[in-house]
């Protein structure tokens, strides 16, 4: 399975782009890369997906490397309420065995 | 909404006792569920994987006996803490693929006294 590893913390000022880095460097070729966040006590939250091309949605933008080794969750325009440990998973299908692999999260911390 | 809903939120029981925690899929069917725990401060640990109609698969070093998991229906899944000690004491969450999305139900904080 991929492992995936991330920064375990850090700071963003409100209102600038907050970007999450995660390395996935044994990703291999059917493997997505899917972003959540958790905010304390609760269920992880989902945030966005991709393959190898980049993704943007209401929430976030994801940028995936063009050799799929390492990804960037961006924030654009991060609040208080953005606070979270974000994690980085790799989503393994194989024949209908869905198995998520965890990365260590970052816990990020958005400054007013 | 929540698309994945458990039940209960939190509990609080006494050590030797059974706790059942409950995962629903709302308005989906869901033959696979996933249930983790989660210590503080640490990341998800995949237990097992329930299986709709079949046996759980259970993670290494995960006990089947200890943690019970039936997948009766479609749309509900349940992990039993058998005999429950203090150290089971833990954040449970399950999840239930909805398309190609991971969704996961808001977690069950379990304390054993």
């Amino acid at each position: 399975d991929a492992k995936t590893t991330q920064p375990p913390s850090m700071d963003c000022a409100e209102g600038r782009a907050a970007n999450l880095p995660c390395n996935h460097s044994t990703i291999s070729g059917n493997e997505y890369v899917y972003w959540y966040r958790q905010i304390h006590s609760q269920g992880p939250q989902y945030i966005i997906h991709g393959l190898k091309n980049n993704e943007t949605n209401e929430m976030a933008s994801l940028i995936i490397t063009e050799d799929r080794k390492s990804s960037t969750l961006i924030l654009p325009h991060a609040t208080l309420r953005d606070t979270a440990v974000y994690y980085c998973i790799v989503r393994k299908s194989n024949f209908g065995n869905e198995k998520l692999t965890f990365g260590t999260g970052t816990r990020l911390t958005i400054i007013p | 909404g929540a698309v994945v809903s458990q039940h209960p939120s939190r509990v609080i029981c006494k050590s030797g006792t059974s706790v059942k925690i409950e995962c629903r899929s709302l308005d989906f069917q869901a033959t696979t569920m996933f249930w983790y725990r989660q210590f503080p401060k640490k990341s998800l640990m995949l237990m097992a994987t329930s299986n709709e109609g079949s046996k759980a698969t259970y993670e290494q070093g995960v006990e089947k006996d200890k943690f019970l998991i039936n997948h009766a229906s479609l749309t509900l899944s349940t992990l039993t803490v058998t005999s429950a000690h203090p150290e089971d004491s833990s954040f449970y969450i399950c999840s239930a693929m909805l398309g190609r999305t991971p969704n996961f139900g808001a977690g069950t904080r379990l304390s054993v006294l």
